[in-house]
């Protein structure tokens, strides 16, 4: 199994509600990713996994919250959003997090009322 | 703030044509990575230089790599309809860390 799945596909949300996006891979990978991508513009880095701890949090705000119950599982809570949130939100995964080859899911698309 | 550079832009070609991207980086790398994404989709990896090779071949695609110059190019012979996405690529300034450039849409004409 070479995929990496993401749930919702889509997800609409309001200021004050909190949700959950997430992530899962069974390829044994140890380190896994967040990236926020707004239209028309490359992904950008918000969080990084390696052997289920935190290792990189590129100074996301407070209201992104990244948990990784297991290797393979990587959720991304969200409580009290701003419309500027609203963005495509990619997990990746790879090897390790030495420089290796990323695979991505395809994204859950957040709008934030 | 984004590490890579990338053009041009955008990139229009008749199908049967050869594409060129370009890509330039600003600190040193261990590697450099190519990435495909078709429109709202996630992404695919394409191709991954290492600092110490200078060209890499995968199918259709050629990649280089200048370490001097600190840049690097994609070349798509024989470009299809189906090679129609935007283009990325991505340096690895620290562990862990892959930092796009701003990408190139490539549009194939049929």
């Amino acid at each position: 199994d070479t995929e990496v799945t993401q749930t919702p596909k889509h997800l609409v949300m309001g200021m004050t509600n909190k949700k959950s996006l997430k992530c899962e891979q069974h390829m044994g990978h140890r380190a896994m990713y967040w990236y926020k991508q707004k239209a028309k513009k490359p992904p950008e880095l918000m969080f990084v996994y390696s052997y289920e701890k935190l290792s990189i949090n590129e100074s996301v705000p407070s209201r992104f919250s990244p948990e990784c119950p297991n290797s393979s599982l990587l959720n991304l809570h969200l409580h009290a959003l701003q419309p500027e949130d609203s963005a495509l939100y990619l997990c990746a995964s790879s090897q390790d997090a030495g420089n290796n080859e990323q695979f991505f899911g395809p994204g859950t698309r957040l709008t934030v009322l | 703030s984004q590490q890579g550079e990338e053009d041009p832009q955008a990139l229009s070609i008749q199908e049967g044509e050869n594409a060129t991207m370009n890509c330039s980086y600003k600190t040193s790398i261990n590697n450099l990575q190519w990435y495909r994404q078709n429109s709202g989709r996630g992404l695919v990896h394409l191709i991954l230089i290492r600092s110490n090779e200078r060209e890499k071949h995968s199918g259709r695609l050629r990649v280089t790599l200048d370490t001097s110059k600190k840049s690097s190019s994609l070349l798509i012979t024989a470009s299809r309809a189906a090679d129609t996405a935007s283009y990325f690529c991505a340096t690895d300034p620290d562990t862990g860390k892959l930092i796009f450039g701003q990408g190139t849409t490539l549009q194939v004409k049929p």
